[in-house]
């Protein structure tokens, strides 16, 4: 099994632009999670899903957008990307219990200039 | 509601000797509990969890922590740090509407 994977790793945008990060696992999990982590900070959740065609506002939604069409793929769009949304984004999921763990991809390293 | 706190942002400890990293919980349900560390430009890797069954539970790289229902806490322990544990550490705890808090991290320095 792969995990979590997540692409690009590092990027970098110029105010206005867009893009989307890229999440993918293979566990079959129904949970997937998006947060983000600023520098010298903890884990801020963005959007999460609990599963294929649900998805769900977290702490700091704004500026950003998910989808859910599978139970693989999570990807994040984020439209008009601003400097504040420079940050290094981490993709996780989890299986359906809460017992369960979280697994985390190795993370896009975002800067917005 | 749920809520996590790591009692300590930062802790330095000279390697060879133990480490305690803290937290305290509060849920209205009986929670889950996890630790996971995450080394400089690395993601989060799972230490340990609590899920209801032996209090003391054993991790990876030879920590452990305790749950403690009576002091809503769930320290994490190591007997001699070595200087590859040098990393972020965050408790989290998820219960069974879902959430999953996260603490604010606890950054452990070893010194040589």
């Amino acid at each position: 099994n792969a995990g979590v994977t997540q692409t690009p790793k590092f990027r970098i945008l110029k105010i206005g632009q867009s893009m989307t990060l890229q999440c993918t696992q293979d566990m079959n999990h129904n949970y997937m999670y998006w947060y983000r982590q600023d520098p010298g900070m903890g884990l801020k959740l963005i959007y999460y899903s609990v599963g294929a065609g649900i998805t769900d506002k977290g702490e700091v939604p704004n500026g950003y957008n998910v989808s859910r069409s599978t139970t693989e793929d999570f990807p994040l769009r984020l439209e008009l990307a601003a400097p504040s949304q420079t940050s290094v984004y981490f993709c996780a999921s989890r299986g359906f219990s809460s017992y369960n763990e979280q697994f985390f991809g190795p993370g896009t390293r975002l800067t917005v200039l | 509601a749920q809520s996590v706190t790591q009692l300590d942002s930062h802790v330095s400890v000279s390697e060879g000797t133990p480490v305690l990293l803290r937290c305290n919980y509060s849920s209205s349900y009986s929670p889950s509990l996890f630790w996971y560390v995450q080394h400089p430009n690395k993601g989060l890797q799972l230490l340990l969890k609590y899920t209801s069954a032996a209090t003391l539970v054993k991790g990876i790289n030879g920590f452990e922590a305790e749950f403690k229902k009576s002091e809503t806490s769930f320290h994490l322990t190591k007997p001699s740090a070595h200087m590859s544990d040098a990393a972020e550490y965050f408790c989290v705890v998820s219960d069974r509407d879902d959430k999953i808090i996260f603490g604010k991290g606890t950054r452990l320095h070893i010194l040589p």
